[in-house]
């Protein structure tokens, strides 16, 4: 069975470009979660969506971030304009009816 | 804010050895979970443990909750080159949207 997808797996852009990270979490699962992992703050939570339904965003860092799920099988996080300090591994990670979280190969992402 | 705290950081070893890592917080949690995280890859679930003083094993891996729930060990016997990775441990509380909050992470190297 596939897991859950990401694309693109690395992206380099420059200061200011738009950066649109795409997600197919995993058939079924009803609960889709967008983490930033980097060195210094490790992964945090960005937002989580149950049913297509964002529940919590507090994690996204400023407006420049934004999330959107428009049915169950795809999921987008979008930054606009990006800056360095943006650079970081990106994972969506999807959780059908159980406890477990399965994490995407992540989007490793490089503002220049 | 509830925050996990791992130690050690960083911990190299011999084949063969034995180790444990600490997942600790002031906090209480519903719930904790240890993921293992290779490069180039998401986290992958290890293990749940949702009652103090829970003890699981996993093959060469033991898991242990804490009594008050709050704190967390990982205990490798015999640590082998393919336990090599990032461990990380995850604490989730009942009635947050949230769901889990990651600690900072060991990395751990076993050396052949």
């Amino acid at each position: 069975d596939a897991g859950v997808i990401q694309s693109p797996r690395h992206e380099v852009t420059e200061m200011g470009q738009e950066v649109t990270l795409r997600c197919k979490p995993i058939s079924g699962h009803n609960s889709l979660f967008w983490y930033r992992q980097t060195m210094m703050r490790g992964l945090e939570l960005l937002i989580y969506f149950n049913n297509n339904v964002p529940i919590d965003d507090s994690g996204m860092p400023e407006d420049r971030f934004s999330a959107k799920m428009p049915n169950a099988s795809f999921s987008t996080l979008k930054i606009q304009p990006s800056e360095p300090r943006d650079s970081a591994v990106y994972f969506c990670a999807s959780r059908g009816s159980g406890n477990t979280i399965y994490f995407g190969e992540g989007s490793w992402l490089t503002v220049v | 804010t509830q925050l996990l705290e791992q130690s050690p950081q960083f911990l190299s070893i011999q084949e063969g050895e034995n180790l444990t890592v600490y997942c600790n917080s002031s906090s209480v949690f519903s719930s904790l979970q240890w993921y293992r995280q290779e490069p180039g890859e998401g986290p992958v679930l290890l293990v749940t443990v949702v009652t103090g003083g829970e003890v699981k094993k996993l093959k060469r891996l033991t898991f242990q909750f804490g009594d008050a729930r709050k704190d967390s060990s990982l205990h490798i016997t015999a640590a082998q080159p393919g336990d090599t990775g990032l461990y990380l441990c995850a604490g989730g509380w009942s009635g947050s949207a949230r769901q889990l909050t990651f600690g900072s992470g060991t990395q751990l190297t076993v050396l052949p």
